[in-house]
């Protein structure tokens, strides 16, 4: 079964170092995502791409959150520089573009962020 | 705004016991809504759905009904097992077309032996 590849899995980094999370969406899809997940919490969307461009980016910190996806493909994460708040999970999610009501969004391991 | 409200946890359990986990959103439109699960250490998988009102989604078990009237969308299970300790997600697609996920806080489920 096709999967959300996500690297790394666990990252421990000071603050004001800078951090890079990457993405692989599932072949095909077009719409990838980006969530944070603050423990204790649901995920909360930060940055939504439809192929190479954003379409919703309104809750990206965009003073050190930065997200790209070149070639509307695998995507990138970058904060810079981090601090000690923004230690949480990052999910990756993928889906098809097209029929809303039809789709359904997958989503990778995460990428655990501890920041010290 | 969109949102989901559900349940608040901890929730523990005997194994065999039944279980419903509570779920309401905002009737902004007719979004399709979904379960996730997480498990200890991971992801979220999709556990069920349901695109319209009156829609059934059920995998492994659970089921939850697509109530328009309500606007609920609540998780049950007949006979909860150990392997079914995690925290469930409820939430719905966003409305205005931008095809995104809105989430409930969580409800972390402990099922004893």
């Amino acid at each position: 079964e096709a999967e959300v590849a996500q690297s790394p899995r666990y990252k421990i980094t000071e603050k004001s170092q800078a951090v890079a999370f990457w993405c692989d969406p599932i072949s095909g899809h077009a719409t990838l995502y980006w969530y944070r997940q603050i423990l204790g919490q649901g995920p909360e969307l930060l940055v939504q791409f439809q192929d190479e461009s954003v379409v919703d980016d309104s809750q990206l910190p965009k003073d050190r959150f930065s997200a790209e996806r070149l070639k509307g493909v695998d995507s990138t994460l970058k904060i810079q520089p981090a601090e000690l708040g923004d230690s949480a999970m990052y999910l990756c999610a993928s889906s098809l573009a097209g029929d809303q009501r039809g789709n359904t969004i997958y989503f990778g391991e995460g990428s655990w962020l501890t920041v010290v | 705004g969109d949102s989901v409200t559900q349940m608040e946890g901890p929730v523990t359990l005997s194994e065999e016991a039944f279980l419903t986990i509570n779920c309401t959103y905002t009737a902004t439109g007719y979004p399709s809504l979904f379960w996730y699960v997480q498990y200890p250490g991971e992801g979220l998988q999709l556990l069920l759905k349901a695109t319209k009102a009156d829609d059934k989604g059920s995998n492994k078990g659970f089921e939850a009904t697509y109530r328009k009237e309500t606007t609920s969308f609540h998780l049950e299970k007949g006979s909860v097992q150990v392997s079914d300790s995690a925290v469930y997600f409820c939430a719905r697609l966003s409305s205005g077309g931008s095809e995104k996920l809105v989430f409930g806080k969580g409800t972390k489920l402990t099922v004893n032996p």
